[in-house]
């Protein structure tokens, strides 16, 4: 769990200002999800990306949110124009490369950045 | 969509007692991960379990995986304090983003 690291740990943010997160996976992994848990709720997938792809964002607000992994560096989650319900905690998880055929995906999670809008 | 739905929602128990938590979908997952959450940190990995009928242990905690595929079940055998926490199940429906369950908050009482 600890080899997936995260920052900040805690944000603070004006209504209107802008949130960026960012996750270093696990050293040898080249996959990175980003979940979204609302308190008292369970996590929500938002995004899963590949280094410089993103593979499937079906869980991404269509607007204001913005997630990539690039070639170098951590994988960033970007918040635009924060509004209070997007105070929660998000957690970047990183996998290392499976075979397509493989049914066994395990992941791995950081401690998560937890986001306060006021 | 694929939903994972886990029972009960909260559980209370004396510390010694055994307990179940369950975790339940309608589709056929191709595998399944448990994990224990903590306050103010990320999920922590438990168990996978991928084989239809699996059954896992880790000391006093038995995972088991349905022959269905649509189910399983964490089973604690003489809980302790330190077992407090959220447990969430996580389901692959066949790609590779994992889908969590509702959650089973669990307070042990010494």
């Amino acid at each position: 769990n600890a080899g997936v690291m995260q920052n900040p740990r805690h944000l603070v943010r004006r209504r209107g200002q802008e949130a960026r997160l960012r996750c270093s996976p696990m050293k040898g992994h080249s996959h990175v999800y980003w979940y979204r848990q609302l308190p008292e709720e369970g996590l929500k997938f938002m995004v899963y990306l590949q280094k410089e792809n993103i593979i499937d964002e079906s869980g991404m607000p269509k607007e204001r949110f913005s997630a990539e992994f690039p070639k170098e560096g951590p994988s960033i989650l970007r918040i635009q124009q924060v509004v209070r319900g997007d105070s929660a905690a998000y957690f970047c998880a990183s996998s290392p490369f499976q075979d397509r055929g493989f049914s066994g995906n395990t992941i791995y999670f950081g401690e998560g950045s937890w986001l306060t809008v006021v | 969509t694929q939903l994972l739905e886990q029972s009960p929602q909260f559980l209370s128990i004396q510390e010694g007692e055994n307990l179940t938590v369950y975790c339940n979908s309608s589709s056929v997952f191709s595998s399944l991960q448990w994990y224990r959450q903590e306050p103010g940190e990320g999920p922590v990995l438990l168990v996978t379990v991928v084989t239809g009928g699996e059954v896992k242990k880790l000391k006093r905690l038995t995972f088991q995986f349905g022959d269905a595929r649509k189910d399983s079940s964490l089973h604690i055998t003489a809980a302790q304090p330190g077992d407090t926490g959220l447990y969430l199940c996580a389901a692959n429906f066949g790609n590779e983003k994992l889908t969590f369950g509702t959650g089973t908050r669990l307070t042990i009482i010494p």
